[in-house]
């Protein structure tokens, strides 16, 4: 059973595009989602995270919007870069609870 | 990235062979973490350790074991690998259970022919 389920698995944008990736989780006790990035031949990296009791966060040229309602949240690219061409991970976990649940990763391409 | 390192960083090894994967790390975390990485499956966890010697199983544990007699160091073992272990091994770390971000390693490239 997937627990959170990510959107799209592969994206494909021109430079200056902003590329959307969405996730959407089903257990309401989440309260920390993290997004992750790696790039090839890396392990994945903290990119930004976000707690529930928000519905924006804002770091640099990326962006996370939550809404608690609909139980999905999703990481906005500002003015994206061909430097942002990686996988992304969205990822989400429960306070006490040692064990993030990750969505399944987009491969975002930002062509020049 | 709390200083972890994986060795080896690649291997190619035969089907019914042993492998053991190695991850280390410097900074103390109590939790570390096996995952496998595979296209279109994401980061699947196949064992986590909450303490020298506590360990327990992912969802992908079949065929794999794990052994934590340091805090530092965190083994991963194919018992006698298969074609479909080949994939991308990361480890994983977590301070305590109180903080909320892994570190990742480097990764594991394996290939089992």
């Amino acid at each position: 059973q997937q627990q959170v389920k990510q959107s799209p698995q592969s994206l494909i944008v021109q430079k200056g595009g902003i590329p959307i990736i969405n996730c959407a989780y089903e257990n309401t006790a989440f309260d920390y989602f993290p997004w992750y990035q790696q790039f090839p031949g890396k392990g994945p990296a903290l990119l930004i995270a976000i707690r529930p009791d928000v519905s924006e966060k804002k770091e640099g040229r990326f962006t996370i919007s939550f809404n608690k309602s609909a139980k999905q949240f999703s990481l906005h690219i500002m003015d994206s870069q061909p430097g942002d061409s990686a996988t992304y991970f969205c990822a989400a976990s429960r306070g006490g609870s040692y064990i993030p649940t990750f969505g399944r990763g987009t491969s975002l391409i930002v062509h020049p | 990235d709390a200083g972890i390192t994986q060795s080896p960083r690649h291997k190619v090894t035969e089907t019914g062979t042993p492998v053991t994967l190695r991850c280390h790390q410097t900074e103390n975390h109590r939790y570390m973490y096996w995952y496998r990485q595979d296209p279109g499956h994401g980061l699947r966890l196949i064992h986590y350790s909450y303490g020298v010697k506590d360990t327990d199983k992912g969802e992908v544990s079949d065929g794999y074991s794990v052994s934590r007699s340091k805090t530092e160091d965190f083994l991963l073992t194919l018992e006698s690998a298969t074609s479909s272990q080949t994939s991308v091994y990361f480890c994983a770390s977590l301070r305590d259970s109180k903080s909320e971000t892994q570190y990742f390693g480097p990764g594991t490239r394996l290939l089992v022919l």
